[in-house]
């Protein structure tokens, strides 16, 4: 069965300090891949998708980027993060019939 | 384009009420529509979905949903509240375009009265 997993669950970060958040999925290859952020409040926004190894579309021009170094793995990552980057970071796979989501990072800028 | 509207930021009912939460899309092809659930700082969980075929889809924990083209709706709907269902509720709509990236609602927070 598939599964994907993130790390960490949680993450207290300063002001300006870099970040890298990772997602790997598990029992499939060459999977569609999403980032959505989750601010308090506040809806789903989609931040990066990848269709494969390299390819990184992005949705939101801001502080963050995204990588894709092997077929199951996807990262985000801020050189120096922003108070307003504070939220629940999500991962996600293949949503043609219903995403699987992972578990989430909850990131807390200081 | 598409869009979604989840009426209600929050639903209160009692134990053992009905749940029904609102959805209705806009799209400009044939939709798919999901529900996802969101317990407290975990990810979200696909509940139900309608892709094609029967109108009426049964979930997970009971739950389910019908797809009505006239109203642009997808309500979900409940027989009757558990205090396990208060949580966050999110409806979904995606393959406008060609792309299966969906568009979510806001959400709805669920809150169960003892």
């Amino acid at each position: 069965s598939q599964t994907i997993h993130q790390w960490p669950a949680t993450l207290v970060q300063p002001v300006g300090s870099p970040l890298s958040l990772e997602c790997t999925v598990e029992g499939t290859s060459n999977p569609n891949l999403y980032w959505y952020r989750q601010a308090a409040g506040r809806g789903l926004q989609l931040l990066f998708y990848s269709v494969g190894i390299g390819q990184i579309s992005s949705e939101v021009p801001q502080n963050l980027s995204a990588s894709r170094p092997q077929d199951r793995q996807f990262i985000l990552s801020s050189k120096k993060l922003l108070l307003s980057d504070s939220g629940f970071y999500l991962c996600a796979w293949n949503p043609v019939y219903g995403y699987t989501f992972g578990s989430g990072t909850r990131l807390t800028v200081v | 384009a598409q869009s979604v509207t989840q009426l209600g930021s929050h639903v209160s009912v009692s134990e053992g009420a009905l749940v029904l939460l609102r959805c209705n899309y806009s799209s400009s092809v044939p939709p798919y529509l999901f529900w996802y659930v969101q317990y407290p700082n975990q990810g979200l969980q696909l509940l139900l979905k309608y892709t094609t075929g029967a109108t009426l889809v049964k979930g997970i924990n009971g739950f389910e949903a019908e797809f009505k083209k006239s109203e642009t709706s997808f309500h979900l709907t409940k027989p009757s509240a558990h205090m396990s269902d208060a949580a966050e509720y999110f409806c979904a709509v995606s393959r406008a375009g060609g792309s299966y990236i969906p568009t979510f609602g806001r959400g709805t927070s669920l809150i169960v009265h003892p």
